[in-house]
């Protein structure tokens, strides 16, 4: 079983539509839960932590189920800008912390 | 604002040359991080350092890796002998400490002919 797990998409939305998707993890230890953004050929760029509570940052709101391990990540109002790979990563301190990421999720903002 | 940079941005070698990939990690940051990205696929881990001394690395990362502090501020992966599936992304990173975020640099290309 892959430890993180995720839509690949792609999501093709217009603009200012709201778009949500969401990543599964198998390691119940696992204590950081991130989103990270990824554009054609760059490095994953931290988009935002993700806490128990929730939390939300601007026009992206992310959650977290630790009883059924999964991540969510929602995007209000898109912007064409929003167009990328959206990469949920978890770390669990049994793993020395070192990043598992998910294969990604493509979003695409059309005018 | 503070950043990781990574040299150089692309290599390109041949099958069995030694390649050297380096960075410079955020200088208050104490644990460095490699990982690498095949075209089309998850980024995935190799290794972790801190004080000085792998603290963790994949199954990826055999005997033809290494990796080295070599002064107060460069990070650098060695592949030894090259093959072609080496050819990939390599991503550093870097973080305060270690359950805290970790910043990337923007990668060196890696093709092996």
């Amino acid at each position: 079983r892959k430890e993180v797990e995720q839509d690949p998409g792609p999501f093709n939305v217009p603009e200012g539509a709201t778009v949500a998707f969401n990543c599964t993890y198998s390691n119940s230890a696992s204590q950081s839960f991130f989103w990270y953004r990824q554009d054609c050929r760059k490095e994953p760029k931290l988009l935002m932590s993700v806490y128990s509570s929730g939390n939300e940052d601007g026009r992206f709101t992310a959650q977290l189920n630790r009883a059924s391990q999964y991540i969510s990540l929602l995007i209000r109002d898109s912007k064409l800008s929003d167009s990328a790979t959206y990469l949920c990563v978890v770390n669990s301190p049994e793993d020395d912390y070192k990043l598992s990421f998910g294969a990604g999720t493509t979003v695409t903002v059309r005018a | 604002e503070p950043e990781v940079t990574q040299t150089p941005s692309h290599q390109v070698t041949q099958m069995g040359q030694e390649v050297i990939l380096r960075c410079v990690p955020i200088s208050n940051h104490l644990y460095f991080y490699w990982y690498r990205q095949i075209l089309g696929q998850k980024v995935e881990f190799l290794v972790s350092f801190y004080n000085n001394e792998i603290s963790e690395k994949s199954e990826i990362f055999d005997d033809q890796f290494s990796v080295e502090r070599p002064d107060g501020s460069n990070f650098t992966l060695k592949i030894r002998s090259t093959k072609l599936e080496d050819s990939a992304m390599y991503f550093c990173a870097s973080s305060e400490i270690s359950e805290e975020t970790q910043y990337f640099g923007p990668g060196t290309r890696l093709l092996v002919l």
